[in-house]
C-alpha cells in the first residue's frame, strides 16, 4: 500500500526549465512533507520541506506548492541546470515518540540537458 | 561536517548466510533508522532506533533484525540472507525530536546469490 504517491518517475527538461515532481497522500495524520535530493553514489539529502499550515515555501530555486484540502504536494526547480539531475524523492511525516518516521515516495529521476 | 558511514559500499553473499551491516554515526544523534532502497518502490523503512537497546518496527521488518549498543552505531541483521533482500540499504540518524532532519550514509548495495 503506497501511501505516498509520486509521479512522473522520469523527467527530462532543458536547461533553464521549471521541472515539476508531483505527490499524493492519502493519511491525514501527517504533519511534514520533505523532499531529498539523492544523486549517484550518495545517500539522499534533505532539500527543502514544509508543515501544512503554510501553502507554499521558496528556498533558493526549489519551491514547494502545499495543498492541504487536496492532500497534495509538489516541488518546482527554477531555472533548473544540468546540476540539479538528481533523483527526488518526496516523504510525508508522523511524529512519534521522539523520532519522526518518514514515508517516501517512489522517486522521480531528474534530467536536465544543456 | 556530520558523517553517517556504512561498513561496505559493495557486499556479495549466498543465500543462507548471516549478514551483517554496519552504521555508525559521528554527529551524537539519537534516532538512527535502516532503510532499503528498490526501483519504481523508494525508500522503505526496515527498523528505527530512538536510544540505546531500544528498536521499534518499520514498515518491512520481516526477514531483518538490528541490534544498537552503543549510540552511534546501528547494525542491521540478515539472519538468513535470501534472493529477495538484495537491495541498497541505506542508514541514517537525526537528533531526538520531531521532524528533525534525517541524515542519509552512502548506502550497501548487497546482492544475495
Amino acid at each position: 500500500q503506497q501511501q505516498v504517491k509520486q509521479s512522473p518517475q522520469s523527467l527530462i527538461v532543458q536547461k533553464g526549465g521549471i521541472p515539476i515532481i508531483n505527490c499524493a497522500y492519502e493519511n491525514t495524520a501527517f504533519d511534514y512533507f520533505p523532499w531529498y535530493q539523492q544523486f549517484p553514489g550518495k545517500g539522499p539529502a534533505l532539500l527543502i520541506a514544509i508543515r501544512p499550515d503554510v501553502s507554499e515555501k521558496k528556498e533558493g530555486r526549489f519551491t514547494i506548492s502545499f495543498n492541504k484540502s487536496a492532500k497534495q504536494f509538489s516541488l518546482h526547480i527554477m531555472d533548473s541546470q544540468p546540476g540539479d539531475s538528481a533523483t527526488y524523492f518526496c516523504a510525508a511525516s508522523i511524529g512519534t515518540g521522539t523520532a519522526s518516521k518518514l514515508t517516501f515516495g517512489t522517486g522521480t529521476r531528474l534530467q536536465v540537458t544543456l | 561536517d556530520v558523517k553517517v558511514t556504512q561498513s561496505s559500499r559493495y557486499l556479495v553473499k549466498r543465500t543462507g548466510e548471516k549478514v551483517f551491516l554496519e552504521c555508525v554515526q559521528d554527529m551524537d544523534h539519537e534516532n538512527m533508522f535502516w532503510y532499503r532502497q528498490d526501483p519504481g518502490l523508494g525508500l522503505r523503512l526496515i527498523y528505527f532506533s530512538y536510544d540505546v537497546k531500544m528498536k521499534e518496527k518499520g514498515d518491512i521488518p520481516e526477514g531483518y533484525s538490528v541490534s544498537r549498543e552503543k549510540k552511534e552505531r546501528f547494525s542491521l541483521i540478515l539472519e538468513s540472507a535470501s534472493t529477495n533482500q538484495t537491495s541498497m540499504y541505506l542508514c541514517a540518524s537525526s537528533r531526538a525530536g520531531l521532524h528533525n532532519e534525517q541524515f542519509f550514509g552512502p548506502g550497501t548495495r548487497l546482492t544475495v546469490l
